[in-house]
């Protein structure tokens, strides 16, 4: 069955440093869509990526996905305080219309 | 264009009452998912309904767990003789068409005491 798992589970950079998060996951999907969770809140969406492309990008976010290695990355460019958050990754797999979680990866922006 | 609405927003409930938690999709949605998130940990799919149709159940407990989205009004989860373990954040999540992004609401903060 697909799970997703996303690394690291935590991270802790300066304000203006590029933070990198990676999700993979074990089956076949049909698209992969990036969160953010404030601590208490619900989840913002960033990105969604579909199997068949390769790269997105939403202001400071670059999203790229590798099919083959059944991997994603999430990367922000200049960090901000604000960027400090839980960020997840949701799989569709194929012939499934839910979204599959792994744990997140905590990012902490110091200043 | 109002996001996805969740109420409560917190609920307190002691053991053996009923919980129901109610979400009312983006204007336009007429697919609703439900997922549970325990502390620390990523969110678990429940259900995943259409108006009128559950299309997948697959992640609700077979007990004493159900859900509905009727053709007029919000879609309804409903927990009977909530348990101390059913403590969790539930989120309700839209989208228009079944393979598109999905979008959350605030979620129900369940307190079972």
């Amino acid at each position: 069955s697909q799970q997703g798992e996303e690394d690291p589970q935590a991270l802790s950079i300066q304000e203006g440093e590029n933070a990198t998060m990676n999700c993979s996951y074990k089956t076949s999907i049909n698209n992969l869509q990036w969160y953010r969770q404030n601590s208490g809140r619900g989840l913002v969406h960033l990105i969604l990526i579909r199997s068949n492309e390769r790269e997105k990008h939403s202001g400071r976010l670059r999203v790229t996905l590798d099919t083959s290695k059944k991997s994603s990355s999430l990367l922000i460019t200049a960090s901000r305080a604000a960027d400090t958050a839980s960020y997840f990754c949701g799989l569709e797999d194929q012939g499934a219309q839910k979204l599959v979680f792994g744990q997140g990866t905590r990012l902490t922006i110091n200043p | 264009n109002a996001g996805v609405m969740q109420n409560p927003r917190h609920l307190v409930r002691r053991r053996g009452q009923e919980a129901r938690l109610r979400c009312s999709p983006m204007k336009g949605h007429s697919h609703v998912y439900w997922y549970r998130q325990l502390p620390e940990e990523g969110l678990k799919f429940m259900v995943y309904l259409q108006k009128e149709n559950i299309i997948d159940e697959s992640g609700m407990p077979k007990e004493r767990f159900s859900a509905e989205f009727p053709k007029e009004g919000p879609s309804i989860l409903r927990i009977q003789q909530v348990v101390r373990g059913d403590s969790a954040a539930y989120f309700c999540a839209s989208s228009p068409t079944g393979r598109d992004t999905q979008y959350f609401g605030p979620g129900t903060r369940l307190t079972v005491l």
